[in-house]
């Protein structure tokens, strides 16, 4: 069974660099195919995708938030981590890691976490 | 990057209901699209994947259809615990995009 969970602090100050990091089991990140991604959602609003972490070591990343976001692995550990700088109230959001996985060709995030929301206030 | 415009934004229906969702992609996606539902204060739980397939353990009153730029979710026979806000999702470019959502209320 696949499951995934995100922690960090749940309030950072503005200009701030937020961690998160998201525990997972179930699955191996070094199996072929295999991705997690990160979502946020502001209160009320839509998903945003941020980026995503393969197997492989490859990441992608939105080029709306490139300059910002970093995400890494541990593989030993079971777990990914996302990085964003200059934290802003803007980014106030809950945060979301995904299982990702090509069914059969096309990439879904069919296992998330709970979500862990971060709020953005001095 | 690829838009995703979902309507109606919101709709209220009855049980028993057959509900339709549609989303538009700014350009062909094939079927790169994804559809998920995100129950009040949960995780988004993905439901239709490569725009017509029902994922594992979905109920079959869930179906999908559609290729290139249009598509469309249809819950036949709308139940109380398909209150939700449904999303649909490309990914056939990045960055993966999401629609505005579709918020189903029950009457």
């Amino acid at each position: 069974q696949i499951t995934l969970k995100e922690s960090g602090p749940t309030l950072v100050k503005p200009t701030q660099t937020l961690t998160l990091t998201c525990t997972f089991s179930g699955f191996s990140l070094s199996a072929s195919g295999a991705g997690v991604g990160w979502i946020r959602q502001p209160p009320g609003k839509a998903l945003e995708w941020l980026g995503i972490i393969y197997w492989d070591d490859d990441t992608r990343y939105s080029p709306s938030l490139r300059s910002r976001v970093t995400i890494t692995r541990d593989t030993s550990k079971s777990q990914v981590v996302v990085t964003m700088t200059n934290m802003d109230p803007v980014d106030t959001a809950t945060y979301y890691c995904a299982h990702s996985v090509k069914m059969p060709t096309v990439r879904v995030f069919d296992y998330w976490g709970q979500g862990h929301l971060v709020t953005v206030s001095s | 990057d690829i838009q995703m415009a979902q309507s109606p934004s919101s709709l209220s229906a009855s049980v028993g209901d057959r509900v339709t969702i549609t989303c538009r992609a700014s350009q062909s996606i094939n079927n790169y699209l994804n559809w998920y539902q995100q129950k009040p204060g949960k995780a988004p739980k993905l439901l239709i994947y490569a725009a017509s397939n029902l994922q594992s353990g979905v109920p079959s009153r869930f179906g999908g259809s559609g290729s290139g730029t249009d598509f469309t979710l249809t819950i036949s026979n709308l139940q109380p615990e398909d209150l939700a806000t449904y999303y649909c999702q490309q990914s056939h470019t990045f960055p993966l995009t999401f629609g505005g959502g579709t918020k189903v209320e029950i009457k």
